[in-house]
Formats: structure tokens, C-alpha cells, sequence
């Protein structure tokens, strides 16, 4: 079954620096990944996906992430932090069949 | 647009006591439906799908249970609650059953069992 693994369950930042958050996975056919951004007590929202179309999505809120099939990777990224994008982001996998995986979280901090 | 509507958005039950959580959705039809449970500290673990009117897929063994009564209106539900139920419940929806679009989170219930 697919599953992924998020590195680092806290990520520090501060204001203004870049933002990376690791996700791999790994799936036994070519996947669909996602990020959710969830703020405290909110459900989650989704950031950005990958549907095997370009391998650089690009989501709201100047977020993107590359898919890495050789490093079995989704990576997040953002150029520069805002206070605004402390929360928890969760990294997502599915094989298309009601099967979506989370991975345990990272929680960002934004220091000013 | 379509909208996701859970309640309640906060529980407390005392232990063995039954549970009812609801979920529905607007502005869409034959939606995928999924209950989702977040400990603290912890990923989402999948508890229920479901892809039409009394249809419900179980992922997890354990004492609580789904009901699709009505085309867009999903509902958790439990006999008798344990300590090891507390948690924030999650339901969301898909329009495909192959997750293509991602998935649309309600806002969350969180329940504490005491």
C-alpha cells in the first residue's frame, strides 16, 4: 500500500526565508500527491497537487512542489516566509481508488 | 459552489456514552464521502468512505460505525464511546472516486471523551 513520510514533524523559519518541507513517498503504480495546509482547530485545505501533468506545481499563496519520481519525493517549497504561513502542512498520496494517505505532519513556525 | 458542513464543532461525551457526528454537502451530487480521525500529534487515519446512498467501506476495525442515509449526508456514529475515541473528526469529499481533484475538508468536530 502507499505511504508517505514526512521529515521533520517541526520546521523554524524566519520571516522572509525560504521554506522547504520534505515529503517522500511510495506508491507501487504512478501516484497523485498532494499538500494541505491545516490552520489550529480548521480542517485541512489543499495547497497544491500533482496529477502526472508537469512535474512543478505551483499552488496558492506563492507555494510550489516538485515531483521527483527518481527520489520518490514531493517536496514544498516557498521563496519567502510570511507570519501568515505558520501552520501544519500534511503531504498526501493516493494510487486513485478512495485510498488517500497522509503523512504525520510538519508544523512550521515563522519567527519575525 | 459546493460547501462542506460538519457539526458539532466541539464534544464532550463521558466514556460509554453513544456518538452522532454529521456531515453533509452542498452544490454537488453523488459526491465520495470520508471520515477522517486526527489524534494529537498524528496524521489523518481514513475510518470510512463512502461512494453512494448506503454504501460504506470500512478501514479500521473499532467500535464506531458510518451511515450514508441521504446522497450528500454522512454520519460517524458510536454505541458506546472509549477514551481511545477522542480525537478531531474529519469528513470530506471528492468528486471521483480516483482522488484526481483532491479532496474538500469540513471544518472539523473535536470530541474529548472523559
Amino acid at each position: 500500500a502507499q505511504s508517505v513520510t514526512q521529515l521533520g514533524s517541526h520546521v523554524s523559519v524566519s520571516e522572509g526565508a525560504l521554506v522547504l518541507l520534505r515529503c517522500n513517498y511510495s506508491s507501487s503504480v504512478p501516484p497523485y500527491l498532494f499538500w494541505y495546509v491545516q490552520y489550529p482547530n480548521q480542517g485541512l485545505q489543499l495547497l497544491l497537487k500533482y496529477t502526472s501533468a508537469a512535474t512543478l506545481v505551483k499552488g496558492i499563496n506563492d507555494f510550489e512542489a516538485e515531483f521527483k519520481k527518481s527520489e520518490t519525493s514531493f517536496h514544498l517549497t516557498k521563496p519567502s516566509a510570511h507570519m501568515s504561513d505558520a501552520a501544519e502542512y500534511f503531504c498526501a498520496v493516493s494510487e486513485g481508488n478512495n485510498d488517500m494517505r497522509f503523512g504525520a505532519g510538519t508544523r512550521l513556525t515563522v519567527k519575525p | 459552489s459546493q460547501t462542506i458542513h460538519q457539526w458539532p464543532a466541539t464534544l464532550v461525551q463521558p466514556v460509554g456514552s453513544p456518538l452522532s457526528l454529521e456531515c453533509t454537502v452542498e452544490g454537488t451530487s453523488n459526491p465520495n464521502l470520508y471520515w477522517y480521525r486526527q489524534a494529537a500529534g498524528r496524521g489523518l487515519q481514513l475510518l470510512f468512505y463512502s461512494v453512494g446512498i448506503g454504501q460504506i467501506s470500512s478501514e479500521v476495525p473499532q467500535n464506531l460505525s458510518a451511515s450514508r442515509p441521504q446522497d450528500r449526508q454522512f454520519i460517524l456514529s458510536s454505541k458506546k464511546l472509549l477514551l481511545s475515541d477522542s480525537g478531531f473528526y474529519l469528513c470530506a469529499w471528492s468528486p471521483d472516486t480516483g482522488n484526481y481533484y483532491g479532496y474538500t475538508f469540513g471544518s472539523g468536530t473535536r470530541l474529548t471523551v472523559v
